[in-house]
């Protein structure tokens, strides 16, 4: 069974430039998450989606952030525009229901580098 | 308020021996999941283990048991024979009920390995 795909792997970007990362789940994981990793600190939920819809954005800075998932499957986080404090790795990760006990399978992450 | 707290930074373990990993955590639910996540150098997060707080038995997973003390609040990662390979950061996480399914994570654990 494939594992969440992520891509970039790697990015390098100026300040006030736009990014996109994709992200693609294991097939037929309903729930979605985007994580913000910044160096030396756990990773932060930024946006989780349930199918197609969004259950959980209240960290997400939406004033520069957005993402969607459309068709439920695969997704897209957008940084625009970027700032220094963006750099981090930005983990998707996705499971196949929403229950207590069910396990999140992350991707290899997106190493986001702003100068 | 800090939900989850790993208070060592870095931990040395010499190949073959056992190592605790310290996890505190914080919440006012009774129901509640415990997690434990490798992340290697790769970056990726690689499920280890998990604790449902109404599991009357610690939980058991090859080389890895969690050390579950409700009362206490505490959820250490003991791992048995470590091996070179199991030199990477260590994330304690909790996920609450109703709080739309996302992992709350510790700063996270360093562990090395020695030959």
């Amino acid at each position: 069974e494939a594992g969440v795909a992520q891509s970039p792997r790697y990015k390098i970007i100026e300040k006030r430039q736009s990014v996109a990362f994709w992200c693609n789940p294991i097939s037929g994981h309903a729930t979605l998450y985007w994580y913000q990793q910044i160096l030396g600190q756990g990773p932060k939920l930024l946006i989780q989606f349930q199918n197609n819809g969004v259950v959980d954005d209240s960290q997400l800075p939406k004033d520069r952030f957005s993402a969607e998932r459309l068709k439920g499957v695969d997704s897209t986080l957008k940084i625009q525009p970027a700032k220094l404090e963006d750099s981090a790795v930005y983990l998707c990760a996705s499971s196949l229901v929403l229950a207590l006990q069910e396990t999140q399978y992350f991707g290899p992450g997106t190493r986001l580098l702003v100068l | 308020a800090q939900k989850i707290t790993q208070t060592q930074p870095g931990m040395f373990v010499q190949e073959k021996e056992a190592v605790t990993l310290d996890c505190t955590y914080d919440t006012s639910d009774q129901s509640y999941g415990l997690f434990w996540y490798k992340q290697p150098s790769s970056g990726e997060m690689i499920f280890l283990i998990y604790q449902g707080s109404y599991d009357e038995q610690n939980a058991t997973e090859g080389r890895y048991s969690l050390n579950f003390q409700k009362a206490r609040k505490s959820a250490n990662l003991v791992i048995s024979a470590s091996q070179l390979g199991d030199s990477a950061m260590y994330f304690c996480a909790m996920r609450e009920p109703g709080k739309g399914g996302k992992l709350i994570f510790g700063q996270g654990t360093e562990l090395s390995v020695k030959p």
